[in-house]
C-alpha cells in the first residue's frame, strides 16, 4: 500500500489530453514539493516534473504539473503513442523522514 | 554531465547480504551538495525509495527495510554503496541509484541492475 495513491491506469486517445492524479496528506504533499517520473518499458525512471509543476530543460510543454492542497496532478497534452509509459509521482514525507511514491499510473495511448 | 552506473551480483541466495555500488562520473560526488540514494522497483509492483545518504554520511532510510538496510559512500572513489541483509524473494527487483537533487527529485538515474534472491 503506496503512502501516495494514483489511479492504476487511464487511457486516452492519440491528440488528446489526459490527467493523473495523486493524493496524499499534510506530511508529504500538503508540505512538501512534488516530482512527477516517466519510466518507459525496459528503461529508467526520467524526471518529467519537479517543484510541483517546474520541468526539467528537455521536457516540452505538452507535460505540465499542479498542486492544490494535498493532491497534485500531472497533465499531458497532445497525446503520442510514445508517451505510453509507467508514471509516478514522489515526494518527501516528513512524519516519516522518507521519500515516498506512488503506486503509479499506466497510460495507455488507444 | 554526472552519469550514474550501478554494479554488484544479480543473483543472491535466501538470508544473504544483497551488495551493489553506484559509481558517480563526470563530477564529484561531494560537489552539489546532493543526496544520494538507492530505489527498487520489484516485478510488477511500483517504485520504492530504499534510503539515501548525504556526503558527510548522514543518511535516511524507509522505514520498512531501516532494520536491514546500510547505505554508505566513498568519496575518494566517487562512489556510494547498498548493503541489504537477510534477504528473502521479495527483494528481487531492479535496483537504481540516483542522484537527489533536493528533497526527493531524483534527477539523474542509472540504468539499472536487475537483483534476484534465488537458492
Amino acid at each position: 500500500q503506496s503512502v501516495l495513491t494514483q489511479p492504476p491506469s487511464v487511457s486516452a486517445a492519440p491528440g488528446q489530453k489526459v490527467t493523473i492524479s495523486c493524493s496524499g496528506s499534510s506530511s508529504n504533499i500538503g508540505n512538501n514539493y512534488v516530482s512527477w517520473y516517466q519510466q518507459l518499458p525496459g528503461t529508467a525512471p526520467k524526471l518529467l516534473i519537479y517543484d510541483n509543476s517546474k520541468r526539467p530543460s528537455g521536457i516540452p510543454d505538452r507535460f505540465s504539473g499542479s498542486k492544490s492542497g494535498t493532491s497534485v496532478t500531472l497533465g499531458i497534452t497532445g497525446l503520442q503513442t510514445g508517451d505510453e509509459a509507467d508514471y509516478y509521482c514522489g515526494t518527501w514525507d516528513s512524519s516519516l523522514s522518507a521519500g515516498v511514491f506512488g503506486g503509479g499510473t499506466k497510460l495507455t495511448v488507444l | 554531465q554526472v552519469q550514474l552506473q550501478e554494479s554488484g551480483p544479480g543473483l543472491v541466495k535466501p538470508s544473504q547480504t544483497l551488495s551493489l555500488t553506484c559509481t558517480v562520473s563526470g563530477n564529484s560526488i561531494s560537489s552539489g551538495g546532493h543526496y544520494w540514494s538507492w530505489i527498487r522497483r520489484p516485478a510488477g509492483e511500483g517504485l520504492e525509495w530504499i534510503g539515501r545518504i548525504y556526503i558527510n554520511g548522514n543518511t535516511n532510510y524507509n522505514p520498512s527495510l531501516k532494520s536491514r538496510v546500510t547505505i554508505s559512500i566513498d568519496t575518494s572513489m566517487n562512489q556510494f554503496s547498498l548493503k541489504l541483509s537477510s534477504v528473502t524473494a521479495a527483494d528481487t527487483a531492479v535496483y537504481y541509484c540516483a542522484r537527489d537533487y533536493r528533497w526527493t527529485t531524483f534527477d539523474i538515474w542509472g540504468q539499472g541492475t536487475m537483483v534476484t534472491v534465488s537458492p
